[in-house]
């Protein structure tokens, strides 16, 4: 039961684009969001968070989006750069803190020049 | 930001052997850490909670006699992944709450083969 769903598991976007990267969500119990960003061997990095009680975050270039009642969200990267190029995790919790956390899979970002 | 140091990150073994992987806290207190496996093409799925002093807890379906965690200071958790078994293969990670915000802080996490 895959609770925190990334679908796209992998996105190409090019340098000085928009990247958008989507994530949904089954359970009505989460109230705190997160992404994550992850270059290979190394561990998650935290990038960006977002409450229910907001519908929108936004730190640099970086945005996040929550629609409560889709149970969706996005993160929004303009514009993007080459060093964005990784892996970039959804998660989310149901106490309004990071513990506890659920993962999506995660979706692979490749920013072109 | 706060910095998590887990080892080792490769780690390839005999079938029946134990593996023990570390997670410090370099430059804060943790009470609390979290231990999370990633299988291939799936989520990283939270495994246990470790809690500083005291026993852990763990999630739905995790064999605590086969995931040994200790966490014996504020500053170090240890898994050890006891007569490991080629299922056990997975990307191992530790988490540590900041002591200032909620953010998770990762450990660059340990890559378990297991022959």
């Amino acid at each position: 039961d895959q609770q925190v769903k990334q679908n796209s598991p992998s996105l190409s976007v090019q340098e000085g684009r928009i990247s958008i990267l989507n994530c949904d969500y089954t359970n009505s119990m989460f109230d705190y969001f997160l992404w994550y960003k992850k270059y290979p061997a190394e561990g998650p990095t935290f990038l960006i968070s977002i409450s229910s009680i907001k519908d929108k975050n936004e730190d640099g270039r970086f945005t996040v989006f929550l629609n409560k009642s889709a149970k969706h969200l996005s993160l929004h990267i303009v514009p993007s750069q080459p060093g964005d190029s990784a892996v970039y995790f959804c998660a989310a919790s149901p106490s309004g803190t990071a513990s506890k956390l659920t993962f999506g899979t995660g979706t692979r970002l490749q920013v072109t020049l | 930001g706060a910095v998590v140091s887990q080892h080792p990150s490769r780690v390839i073994c005999k079938s029946g052997t134990s593996v023990k992987i570390e997670c410090r806290s370099l430059d804060f207190q943790a009470t609390t850490m979290f231990w999370y496996r990633q299988f291939p093409k799936q989520s990283l799925m939270l495994m246990a909670t470790s809690n500083e002093g005291s026993k852990a807890t763990y999630e739905q379906g995790v064999e605590k006699d086969k995931f040994l965690i200790n966490h014996a200071s504020l500053t170090l958790s240890t898994l050890t992944v006891t007569s490991a078994h080629p299922e056990d293969s997975s990307f191992y990670i530790c988490s540590a709450p900041g002591a200032v915000d909620e953010k998770l802080f990762f450990g660059s996490g340990t890559q378990l083969s297991v022959l």
